[in-house]
């Protein structure tokens, strides 16, 4: 099956500063990617959906200032917590999919912000 | 509006018993039709999928799932479920317009020695 990579796979930082997270689809090209947003023993919050070459379509409730999302390329989209508190720890997903029918997921990104 | 049920939030079996996790979905027409597990601090692994045709999905690990389009249901079942099986699993759904998919709030699968 298709491989999306996620990096870092788990990443702390200082209170302040910012931090990004790579998604990248390693051997189909991804038209669209999605990014969540997974607390503990909970299910998955889609955070934006990202389409190369356009701004990404953020969901009712997310801060796009707080998290920014770029998708430069059909293999690349990245997502930046900025000025990352306390409050913005938790396990950061990506899906990507070339079209119609199954997404692929990365294996997760966890942000301790300290 | 498309949405997931997953009815059962926590099950807890005993190794070698057979395993049936329910999930309902709400979507205009046929959507796509997702199982995924998850185990602790990794990504979703895709267990199978619907698309069209036979009803009956098998997918890896033993697992199969049927949907019944009458019921708006797409359970999935193991017959005789293993140790290793225990870990989170989502359903989710996806329209055929290639948007954005729903998830359940995921099923929590304990396996008893």
């Amino acid at each position: 099956g298709a491989v999306v990579s996620q990096h870092p796979s788990r990443v702390i930082c200082k209170s302040g500063t910012s931090v990004k997270i790579e998604c990248r689809s390693l051997d189909f090209q991804a038209t669209t990617m999605f990014w969540y947003r997974q607390f503990p023993k909970k299910s998955l919050m889609l955070m934006a959906t990202s389409n190369e070459g356009s701004k990404a379509t953020y969901e009712q409730g997310v801060e796009k200032d707080k998290f920014l999302i770029n998708h430069a390329s059909l293999t690349l989209s990245t997502l930046t917590v900025t000025s990352a508190h306390p409050e913005d720890s938790s396990f950061y997903i990506c899906s990507a999919t070339p079209g119609p029918g199954e997404l692929f997921f990365g294996e997760g990104s966890r942000l301790t912000v300290l | 509006a498309q949405s997931v049920t997953q009815p059962d939030i926590h099950i807890t079996v005993s190794e070698g018993a057979s395993l049936e996790l329910r999930c309902n979905y709400s979507y205009g027409a046929t959507p796509y039709l997702f199982w995924y597990v998850q185990s602790p601090g990794q990504g979703l692994q895709l267990l199978l999928k619907y698309f069209s045709g036979d009803t009956l999905v098998q997918g890896i690990k033993g697992f199969e799932a049927e949907f019944k389009r009458s019921q708006s249901s797409f359970n999935l079942r193991k017959p005789s479920v293993h140790w290793s099986d225990a870990a989170e699993y989502f359903c989710a759904v996806r329209g055929t317009n290639a948007g954005k998919s729903t998830f359940g709030d995921g099923t929590t699968l304990t396996v008893k020695p």
